[in-house]
């Protein structure tokens, strides 16, 4: 079964609304969650790094005020795409460090996001 | 260069023919490397570890060849249900946040 889980699998919005996208780790506590972003047939590519307590850690070239990150928890990590435009139109995904090491990384199942 | 390199493809294969992807690497000290399966619309789900002395899992074999800085993923006996795109995964020495290529789009006809 699923070790994070991610929520909504579907969305679809109005151009300048906001959305968010929820992500939970079950069953195991994750201080350190990664959003990627990934476009059709374009690898996934990291937007940020979630830590659990305090503030995420972008990469270059992702708008923090556009995409705001919140990781109140060590089991939930959410992204809000914040006056969304078709362009932020994307397969949003989030996943999470395995436990004990090896470099496991646990996927969330992965969010679309229209924006219309 | 882009850190981790993959082929696009598609690769177009018939069912049971034999196909193999490459990968390559930048960053020498990459520690650990995996392959990923990806279905459309889907979350990519792991394939399999790839080990320096390389290993297989049934139909799959993974290679590892530090020297010339590339990851290879073979799979014989192709089957219909091996459509997918394949992610090759780096993570870089001392790093815990893995870099993916962009995938190799695999279609097995019948």
């Amino acid at each position: 079964g699923a070790v994070v889980s991610q929520h909504p699998s579907w969305v679809i919005c109005k151009s300048g609304t906001s959305v968010k996208i929820e992500c939970r780790s079950l069953d195991f506590q994750a201080t350190t969650m990664f959003w990627y972003r990934q476009f059709p047939k374009q690898s996934l590519m990291l937007m940020a790094t979630s830590n659990e307590g305090s503030k995420a850690t972008y990469e270059q070239g992702v708008e923090k005020d556009k995409f705001l990150i919140n990781h109140a928890s060590l089991t939930l990590s959410t992204l809000t795409v914040t006056s969304a435009h078709p362009e932020d139109s994307s397969f949003y995904i989030c996943s999470a460090p395995g436990q004990g090491g090896g470099n496991t990384i646990y996927f969330g199942e992965g969010s679309w996001l229209t924006v219309v | 260069r882009k850190e981790v390199e993959q082929d696009p493809g598609p690769f177009n294969v018939p069912e049971g023919a034999t196909v193999a992807f490459n990968c390559t690497y930048s960053n020498s000290a990459s520690q650990s490397f995996f392959w990923y399966r990806q279905d459309c619309r889907k979350e990519p789900k792991l394939l399999m570890s790839v080990y320096s002395s390389g290993n297989e899992d049934g139909r799959f074999t993974a290679q590892l060849n530090r020297a010339s800085q590339y990851i290879s993923l073979l799979i014989r006996d192709s089957k219909l249900s091996d459509s997918a795109t394949y992610l090759c995964v780096v993570f870089p020495g001392g790093s815990y946040i893995p870099t993916f290529g962009r995938g190799t789009s695999l279609i097995v006809h019948p």
